[in-house]
């Protein structure tokens, strides 16, 4: 059973450009999480989604972030207008259902030149 | 709102020593998980433990293993036999636990532990 997928591993955009990072869950999870890590700080969550809807998008950013996961194939963070203050590293975990543990991927490393 | 603390931001243990690495959270809830995740050089996120609040068994798997105090609010995690592939991070976390809950897992800081030869 492969892990949590991630692509790309590594993502460079220059300001004002997009971003679009990919999560294939673990085979057989439909809940999705998105968490980023600053430099030198712990994870903070980002938006937590099910298959077609969003179910906790409380910690994102209000512009410029967005995040979906269709019915078929991976979820989908996208980042417009990237500035430099969203260079981080960003982690997809997904889960089979609520309360239990969370599978984390390798996560994206995002470099805003 | 919940908040988990780890106030030793760097540890150092000789390799096959003992050493333990605390947390401390601050929640209203009384059903919840509380969580040890390893982060190495290689970023990658792996679940060390987990324990829930409910339960007064201290949770261990092999050399690792938790000191749950509900009462304080305290979840260290203690390391037996260090090997010099335990050299990581250590984020410790807690998820609220009720019907309706999300599975937002909250961080602490971190802990970087060094294991030397």
């Amino acid at each position: 059973n492969a892990g949590v997928m991630q692509n790309p591993r590594h993502l460079v955009r220059r300001r004002g450009q997009e971003a679009r990072l990919r999560c294939s869950p673990m085979k057989g999870h439909s809940h999705v999480y998105w968490y980023r890590q600053l430099p030198e700080e712990g994870l903070k969550f980002m938006v937590y989604l099910q298959k077609e809807n969003i179910i906790d998008e409380s910690g994102m950013p209000k512009e410029r972030f967005s995040a979906e996961f269709p019915k078929e194939g991976p979820s989908i963070l996208r980042i417009q207008q990237v500035v430099r203050g969203d260079s981080a590293a960003y982690f997809c975990a997904s889960s089979p259902g609520t309360g239990g543990v969370l599978f984390f991927g390798p996560g994206t490393r995002l470099t805003v030149l | 709102a919940q908040t988990v603390t780890q106030s030793q931001p760097e540890m150092s243990v000789q390799e096959a020593e003992t050493v333990t690495l605390s947390c401390t959270y601050d929640t209203s809830e009384n059903n919840y998980y509380l969580f040890w995740y390893k982060q190495p050089p290689s970023r990658q996120m792996i679940l060390v433990i987990r324990q829930e609040a409910y339960k007064q068994q201290n949770a261990t798997e092999n050399r690792f293993s938790v000191n749950f105090q509900k009462a304080a609010k305290s979840f260290s995690l203690k390391i037996s036999d260090s090997q010099l592939g335990d050299t990581a991070m250590y984020f410790c976390a807690f998820m609220k636990k009720d019907r309706g809950a999300t599975n937002k897992l909250i961080f602490g800081t971190g802990t970087l532990l060094a294991v030397q030869p």
